[in-house]
């Protein structure tokens, strides 16, 4: 099993929609959670940041993360053209030790207007 | 708003070859890394950065690869010996003091080897 699932997509919705992205992961120690949004051939933009479970919303963004089922999500409300990008969950067990940040693969959006 | 900034953006190079990529992290930021997408595919660590030393590196960064802060502001991955397989776009990123696991990334360096 790999340490982080994310369904890579694509997935197409039409301008409006409410999306949800989704992540698993399998090592309990992790603690932050990430969601990064990455244009393509741009770096990765970090979008929502959360620490254990619970909600946090920003905006269009709310994520989500239930570490008893080791789950976390994104919505976007109202979803735009211009949210169309990969979207990169991320997490990490301990604080400023990036070497043990695991990525997930990506779920590649596209919002048709 | 600060930024991490990368040079260049795209470098094409000969197998065999050395090539160093080139980052200015934000300025107040202390720890720095290098990950590495090869097209299509995750995300990768190779490198981590703090207090003029290494602190982690992946299996990735063997030998071939060596960072440098050469001066208060740059931040460098030279890669030796370059590799087809080497092709990928690095970013670099940085981490400030007490901000938990929020790093920032450069656009990335587009590298293809040939």
């Amino acid at each position: 099993q790999k340490e982080v699932e994310q369904d890579p997509g694509p997935l197409s919705v039409p301008e409006g929609a409410i999306v949800s992205l989704n992540c698993t992961y399998s090592n309990s120690a992790f603690q932050y959670f990430m969601w990064y949004r990455q244009y393509s051939r741009k770096g990765p933009e970090l979008l929502m940041y959360t620490y254990s479970s619970g909600n946090k919303e920003d905006g269009r963004f709310t994520a989500q993360v239930d570490k008893s089922s080791k789950y976390i999500s994104l919505f976007i409300r109202d979803s735009q053209p211009s949210d169309s990008a990969t979207y990169l969950c991320a997490m990490s067990g301990v604080p400023n030790n990036n070497n043990d940040m695991r990525f997930g693969a990506g779920t590649r959006l596209t919002v048709k207007p | 708003e600060p930024e991490v900034t990368q040079t260049p953006s795209h470098q094409v190079t000969q197998m065999g070859q050395e090539v160093i990529l080139r980052c200015v992290p934000i300025s107040n930021h202390l720890y720095f890394y290098w990950y590495r997408q090869i097209l299509g595919q995750k995300v990768e660590f190779l490198v981590s950065f703090y207090n003029n030393e290494i602190s982690e590196k992946s299996e990735i960064f063997d030998d071939q690869f060596s960072v440098e802060r050469p001066d208060g502001s740059n931040f460098t991955l030279k890669i030796r010996s370059t590799k087809l397989e080497d092709s990928a776009m690095y970013f670099c990123a940085s981490g400030g003091q007490g901000s938990g696991n929020t790093i920032y990334f450069g656009e990335g360096s587009w590298l293809t080897v040939v």
